[in-house]
């Protein structure tokens, strides 16, 4: 089993759309986590950190469930700009670990 | 915020030779940083961890003979990939954080390496 796992994608959604991204992590001592954007042949950058009482930034909102080791993320109202892989990163003791990937395209 | 600057962006080379890649914090100082891998449509895989003042800690599989890790001070870290062949052709990309949380890690602008 993977140590990080996510929704293989690729997502292609249009304008406007609500899309959510899921992933799951083994290592139930995980201390923190977070959601990356990258761009085509660009580095990641962060988006944002995942809380377990939840948090929204715009329009992202990052859930944890510890207790089901799973993570997700909403983005509402999608725009064209939008259009990334989005990777799940999990920290444990310093080390962090990546989710493959998931591709979203948003449509005009 | 935190920058890491790395370079160079892309570099082609021959095989069998070496190139090095240079990751700087620009403004913090990094006690650690993390070297990564990415092949085409594949996710980040984490080569090693440098931390400063001492030897790099390498993940199962990657050949510490042929990708030198050097960070002999707060804000540098090299990595070299000693006599590369086609397959090292890949985005290397580094990391850092500056010691003080886990509040996610700062990356390098990553340097795409083509060895023909």
């Amino acid at each position: 089993r993977k140590e990080v796992e996510q929704d293989p994608g690729p997502f292609n959604v249009p304008e406007g759309a609500t899309v959510a991204f899921n992933c799951t992590y083994s290592n139930s001592a995980s201390q923190s986590f977070f959601w990356y954007r990258q761009d085509c042949r660009k580095e990641p950058k962060l988006l944002m950190s995942v809380y377990s009482s939840g948090n929204e930034d715009g329009r992202f909102t990052a859930q944890l469930n510890r207790a089901s080791q799973y993570i997700s993320l909403l983005i509402r109202d999608s725009k064209l700009s939008d259009s990334a892989t989005y990777l799940c990163v999990v920290n444990f003791n310093n080390d962090m670990r990546f989710g493959a990937g998931t591709r979203l395209t948003v449509k005009p | 915020g935190a920058v890491v600057s790395q370079h160079p962006s892309w570099v082609i080379c021959k095989s069998g030779t070496s190139v090095k890649i240079e990751c700087r914090s620009l403004d913090f100082q990094a006690t650690t940083m993390f070297w990564y891998r990415q092949f085409p449509k594949q996710s980040l895989m984490l080569m090693a961890t440098s931390n400063e003042g001492s030897k790099a800690t390498y993940e199962q599989g990657v050949e510490k003979d042929k990708f030198l890790i050097n960070h002999a001070s707060l804000t540098l870290s090299t990595l070299t990939v000693t006599s590369a062949h086609p397959e090292d052709s890949s985005f290397y990309i580094c990391s850092a954080r500056s010691g003080v949380s886990n509040y996610g890690y700062t990356f390098g602008s990553g340097t795409r390496l083509t060895v023909v």
